[in-house]
Protein backbone atom coordinates (compact mmCIF):
# COMPACT_ATOMS: atom_id res chain seq x y z
CA UNK A 1 0.00 0.00 0.00
CA UNK A 2 1.15 3.22 -1.27
CA UNK A 3 1.44 5.75 1.48
CA UNK A 4 3.04 9.34 1.97
CA UNK A 5 3.30 11.02 5.07
CA UNK A 6 4.03 14.78 5.75
CA UNK A 7 5.47 16.52 7.69
CA UNK A 8 7.17 20.11 9.35
CA UNK A 9 4.21 22.31 8.96
CA UNK A 10 3.32 25.42 10.67
CA UNK A 11 3.32 28.93 11.82
CA UNK A 12 6.16 31.08 10.66
CA UNK A 13 6.92 34.62 10.25
CA UNK A 14 6.90 36.35 7.09
CA UNK A 15 10.79 36.12 5.59
CA UNK A 16 11.19 32.96 7.81
CA UNK A 17 12.09 29.38 6.31
CA UNK A 18 10.40 26.02 7.22
CA UNK A 19 11.39 22.38 5.67
CA UNK A 20 8.79 20.47 4.72
CA UNK A 21 9.51 16.30 4.51
CA UNK A 22 7.41 13.55 3.53
CA UNK A 23 7.82 10.07 3.78
CA UNK A 24 7.61 6.88 1.58
CA UNK A 25 6.34 3.86 1.58
CA UNK A 26 4.91 0.71 -0.27
CA UNK A 27 6.16 1.45 -3.62
CA UNK A 28 9.89 2.36 -5.31
CA UNK A 29 10.34 5.77 -4.26
CA UNK A 30 13.95 6.36 -6.08
CA UNK A 31 11.80 5.19 -9.55
CA UNK A 32 9.55 7.76 -9.35
CA UNK A 33 9.57 11.52 -9.75
CA UNK A 34 7.68 13.22 -6.47
CA UNK A 35 5.83 16.71 -6.33
CA UNK A 36 4.58 19.15 -4.13
CA UNK A 37 1.57 20.72 -4.45
CA UNK A 38 -0.25 23.18 -2.22
CA UNK A 39 -3.76 24.10 -1.61
CA UNK A 40 -4.06 27.75 -0.48
CA UNK A 41 -7.42 28.43 2.30
CA UNK A 42 -10.26 28.16 0.04
CA UNK A 43 -8.88 27.89 -3.14
CA UNK A 44 -7.67 25.26 -6.13
CA UNK A 45 -4.85 23.31 -6.34
CA UNK A 46 -1.59 24.71 -7.40
CA UNK A 47 1.41 22.63 -8.50
CA UNK A 48 5.08 23.87 -6.76
CA UNK A 49 7.81 21.65 -7.55
CA UNK A 50 8.98 18.18 -9.10
CA UNK A 51 11.81 16.24 -8.88
CA UNK A 52 13.28 13.15 -10.64
CA UNK A 53 13.70 10.07 -9.26
CA UNK A 54 17.18 10.09 -9.05
CA UNK A 55 17.25 13.53 -7.73
CA UNK A 56 18.94 14.96 -10.94
CA UNK A 57 16.06 17.04 -12.21
CA UNK A 58 13.97 20.00 -10.89
CA UNK A 59 11.29 21.81 -11.82
CA UNK A 60 9.12 25.13 -9.85
CA UNK A 61 6.62 27.03 -10.69
CA UNK A 62 8.09 30.84 -10.88
CA UNK A 63 6.54 32.29 -7.70
CA UNK A 64 8.79 30.14 -5.68
CA UNK A 65 12.08 29.83 -8.19
CA UNK A 66 15.26 31.05 -5.64
CA UNK A 67 12.87 30.57 -2.40
CA UNK A 68 12.15 26.60 -2.65
CA UNK A 69 14.01 24.24 -3.12
CA UNK A 70 12.84 20.42 -3.45
CA UNK A 71 15.06 17.45 -2.95
CA UNK A 72 14.92 13.91 -1.89
CA UNK A 73 17.12 11.14 0.06
CA UNK A 74 16.48 7.84 -1.77
CA UNK A 75 18.54 5.94 0.65
CA UNK A 76 15.54 7.22 3.11
CA UNK A 77 12.62 7.04 1.01
CA UNK A 78 12.11 10.83 1.91
CA UNK A 79 10.94 13.69 0.30
CA UNK A 80 11.56 17.38 1.23
CA UNK A 81 10.59 21.12 0.45
CA UNK A 82 12.98 23.84 1.69
CA UNK A 83 10.89 26.69 1.60
CA UNK A 84 12.72 30.27 2.21
CA UNK A 85 11.29 33.70 2.45
CA UNK A 86 8.33 33.16 3.20
CA UNK A 87 5.46 35.55 2.42
CA UNK A 88 2.29 35.18 3.24
CA UNK A 89 0.69 34.20 0.14
CA UNK A 90 2.62 30.85 0.61
CA UNK A 91 0.10 30.36 2.83
CA UNK A 92 -1.37 26.74 2.03
CA UNK A 93 -2.12 22.75 2.84
CA UNK A 94 1.36 21.35 0.93
CA UNK A 95 0.64 17.94 -0.44
CA UNK A 96 3.28 15.77 -1.57
CA UNK A 97 2.35 13.79 -4.27
CA UNK A 98 3.70 10.99 -6.41
CA UNK A 99 3.63 10.48 -10.07
CA UNK A 100 1.77 7.84 -11.52
CA UNK A 101 4.53 6.02 -13.36
CA UNK A 102 8.09 6.44 -13.47
CA UNK A 103 7.68 8.85 -16.86
CA UNK A 104 7.62 11.86 -15.84
CA UNK A 105 4.67 12.84 -18.25
CA UNK A 106 2.31 11.43 -15.58
CA UNK A 107 -0.30 13.13 -13.19
CA UNK A 108 -0.15 12.19 -9.36
CA UNK A 109 -1.51 9.24 -7.92
CA UNK A 110 -1.04 9.24 -4.63
CA UNK A 111 -1.06 12.37 -2.38
CA UNK A 112 0.09 12.71 1.56
CA UNK A 113 -2.75 13.87 3.61
CA UNK A 114 -0.96 17.13 4.00
CA UNK A 115 0.98 19.74 6.03
CA UNK A 116 -0.52 23.58 6.87
CA UNK A 117 1.81 26.08 6.57
CA UNK A 118 0.87 29.23 8.06
CA UNK A 119 3.09 32.57 6.94
CA UNK A 120 1.84 35.12 9.39
CA UNK A 121 3.16 37.89 11.99
CA UNK B 1 1.89 28.08 -19.80
CA UNK B 2 -1.81 26.24 -20.64
CA UNK B 3 -4.65 27.66 -18.90
CA UNK B 4 -7.39 24.98 -17.60
CA UNK B 5 -10.85 26.25 -17.73
CA UNK B 6 -13.27 24.72 -15.87
CA UNK B 7 -17.09 24.68 -15.94
CA UNK B 8 -19.50 25.17 -14.44
CA UNK B 9 -18.02 26.47 -11.15
CA UNK B 10 -21.26 24.43 -9.34
CA UNK B 11 -23.14 22.09 -10.67
CA UNK B 12 -26.60 21.29 -8.74
CA UNK B 13 -27.78 17.34 -9.19
CA UNK B 14 -30.10 15.34 -7.23
CA UNK B 15 -28.80 11.93 -6.31
CA UNK B 16 -29.47 9.34 -8.77
CA UNK B 17 -29.05 12.15 -11.75
CA UNK B 18 -26.58 12.52 -14.40
CA UNK B 19 -23.82 14.98 -13.97
CA UNK B 20 -21.38 16.80 -16.84
CA UNK B 21 -18.21 18.17 -16.01
CA UNK B 22 -16.23 20.20 -18.53
CA UNK B 23 -12.51 21.41 -18.85
CA UNK B 24 -11.37 23.44 -21.29
CA UNK B 25 -7.24 24.15 -22.20
CA UNK B 26 -6.05 27.03 -23.94
CA UNK B 27 -4.02 24.87 -26.24
CA UNK B 28 -4.05 20.94 -26.94
CA UNK B 29 -2.55 18.75 -24.15
CA UNK B 30 -3.40 15.90 -26.08
CA UNK B 31 -4.23 12.98 -23.85
CA UNK B 32 -2.77 13.81 -20.84
CA UNK B 33 -5.50 14.97 -18.78
CA UNK B 34 -6.66 13.90 -15.61
CA UNK B 35 -9.42 14.35 -13.41
CA UNK B 36 -9.38 14.46 -9.77
CA UNK B 37 -12.21 14.56 -6.28
CA UNK B 38 -11.30 16.41 -3.84
CA UNK B 39 -13.69 16.25 -0.22
CA UNK B 40 -13.34 18.60 2.40
CA UNK B 41 -10.23 17.77 4.40
CA UNK B 42 -9.05 15.07 2.46
CA UNK B 43 -6.50 15.25 -0.30
CA UNK B 44 -7.33 14.78 -4.03
CA UNK B 45 -8.16 11.59 -5.06
CA UNK B 46 -7.20 10.77 -8.77
CA UNK B 47 -10.24 9.38 -10.78
CA UNK B 48 -9.16 9.56 -14.17
CA UNK B 49 -6.19 9.90 -16.22
CA UNK B 50 -5.01 9.98 -19.59
CA UNK B 51 -8.25 11.45 -20.53
CA UNK B 52 -10.22 8.22 -20.26
CA UNK B 53 -8.86 5.75 -18.16
CA UNK B 54 -10.27 4.63 -14.88
CA UNK B 55 -7.86 4.68 -11.77
CA UNK B 56 -7.49 1.63 -9.61
CA UNK B 57 -10.83 1.39 -7.86
CA UNK B 58 -12.86 4.04 -9.06
CA UNK B 59 -16.23 3.07 -10.01
CA UNK B 60 -17.60 2.42 -13.60
CA UNK B 61 -19.96 5.34 -13.11
CA UNK B 62 -17.18 7.79 -13.53
CA UNK B 63 -16.25 8.12 -17.13
CA UNK B 64 -13.52 10.76 -18.84
CA UNK B 65 -13.64 11.69 -22.62
CA UNK B 66 -12.50 14.40 -25.10
CA UNK B 67 -8.55 14.75 -26.44
CA UNK B 68 -6.87 17.99 -27.43
CA UNK B 69 -8.82 20.87 -25.62
CA UNK B 70 -12.32 19.80 -24.38
CA UNK B 71 -12.50 16.99 -22.11
CA UNK B 72 -15.49 15.83 -20.18
CA UNK B 73 -15.97 14.22 -16.86
CA UNK B 74 -19.48 12.34 -16.36
CA UNK B 75 -20.57 10.54 -13.05
CA UNK B 76 -24.04 8.75 -14.64
CA UNK B 77 -25.73 8.20 -11.25
CA UNK B 78 -25.08 10.35 -8.36
CA UNK B 79 -24.37 8.77 -5.23
CA UNK B 80 -24.04 10.61 -2.29
CA UNK B 81 -20.48 10.03 -1.66
CA UNK B 82 -19.90 11.90 -4.91
CA UNK B 83 -20.70 15.38 -3.41
CA UNK B 84 -17.84 17.02 -3.62
CA UNK B 85 -14.98 18.98 -5.72
CA UNK B 86 -13.96 18.40 -8.87
CA UNK B 87 -10.21 19.45 -10.42
CA UNK B 88 -9.15 18.46 -13.73
CA UNK B 89 -5.52 18.25 -14.98
CA UNK B 90 -3.11 18.49 -17.43
CA UNK B 91 0.49 17.08 -17.26
CA UNK B 92 1.36 16.99 -21.31
CA UNK B 93 3.41 20.93 -21.35
CA UNK B 94 5.30 20.57 -18.21
CA UNK B 95 6.45 22.76 -16.06
CA UNK B 96 4.49 23.60 -14.93
CA UNK B 97 1.76 21.08 -13.96
CA UNK B 98 -1.61 23.35 -14.34
CA UNK B 99 -4.84 22.64 -12.98
CA UNK B 100 -8.45 23.96 -13.72
CA UNK B 101 -9.75 25.91 -10.73
CA UNK B 102 -12.43 23.19 -9.78
CA UNK B 103 -16.43 22.16 -10.38
CA UNK B 104 -18.23 22.09 -6.94
CA UNK B 105 -21.10 19.11 -7.45
CA UNK B 106 -23.85 20.06 -4.43
CA UNK B 107 -27.01 18.00 -3.94
CA UNK B 108 -29.78 19.94 -5.72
Amino acid sequence: EVQLLESGGGLVQPGGSLRLSCAASGFSFSSHAMAWVRQAPGKGLEWVSTISGGGGSTYDTDSVKGRFTISRDNSKNTLYLQMNNLRAEDTAVYYCAKLRTTVITNPFDYWGQGTLVTVSS
Amino acid sequence: EIVMTQSPATLSVSPGERATLSCRASQSVTGNLAWYQQKPGQAPRLLIYAASTRATGIPARFSGSGSGTEFTLTISSLQSEDFAVYFCLQYNNWPPWTFGQGTKVEIK
